[in-house]
């Protein structure tokens, strides 16, 4: 079983540029999130989805970050402009409806100059 | 706000030796405790737990929850140097939303 694709998986950008992240989860992996992981902390969930609807965007920075799921599949997360403070490990992450696990993915290492 | 506090932040040790990492949660509609292995860049799924006392192992990888005491620990023996990761904690509450801890940095020595 293939697991969860992400790409690209390292990116460098100077602030004020935007960026965008692409992910496809698990295949019949109807829920998929978003997380953000700066250098010695724990994962951040910035957005949930199940299918193609949002179920939590509550920590999404909504002035700068927008993350949609088009036809319940694949996702992309962007940034637009970025800031120094954005750079993070951006992780999406995928899991069926009924169960608490979630699967990962390689991750996106952002730099922002 | 939902809160998880995991100890050691780091830990050194031999290999041969055992490990405790511990994790205390605080979540609003708990339903379950995980724990995620970090090497590099993915976590990878180790354990779920959902009841108190019951002990899940996995080769050399043992993990129990207490509801009572909202916590968790995860027992490793006979560690490896493969074993050198950061160990994530996260519980599970409302929309099977997980919260993780900073983790433990553990580091085995040949």
């Amino acid at each position: 079983e293939a697991g969860v694709a992400q790409s690209p998986r390292y990116k460098i950008i100077e602030k004020r540029q935007s960026v965008a992240f692409w992910c496809n989860p698990i295949s019949g992996h109807a829920t998929l999130y978003w997380y953000q992981q700066i250098l010695g902390q724990g994962p951040k969930l910035l957005i949930q989805f199940q299918n193609n609807g949002v179920v939590d965007d509550s920590q999404l920075p909504k002035d700068r970050f927008s993350a949609e799921r088009l036809k319940g599949v694949d996702s992309t997360l962007k940034i637009q402009p970025a800031k120094l403070e954005d750079s993070a490990v951006y992780l999406c992450a995928s899991s069926l409806i009924v169960r608490d696990e979630q699967f990962f993915g390689p991750g996106t290492r952002l730099t922002v100059l | 706000e939902d809160k998880v506090v995991q100890s050691p932040l780091s830990l050194v040790v031999h290999e041969g030796d055992t490990v405790t990492l511990n994790c205390s949660y605080e979540v609003t509609n708990f339903r379950s405790l995980l724990w995620y292995k970090q090497e590099k860049k993915a976590p990878t799924f180790l354990f779920m737990l959902t009841s108190s006392g019951i002990e899940k192992k996995s080769g050399r990888l043992s993990s129990i929850l207490d509801k009572k005491e909202l916590s968790s620990i995860l027992n490793i023996t006979a560690t490896q140097t493969g074993d050198s990761a950061i160990y994530l904690c996260a519980p599970s509450g409302s929309a099977r939303q997980l919260t993780f801890g900073s983790g433990t940095q553990l580091t085995v020595l040949p």
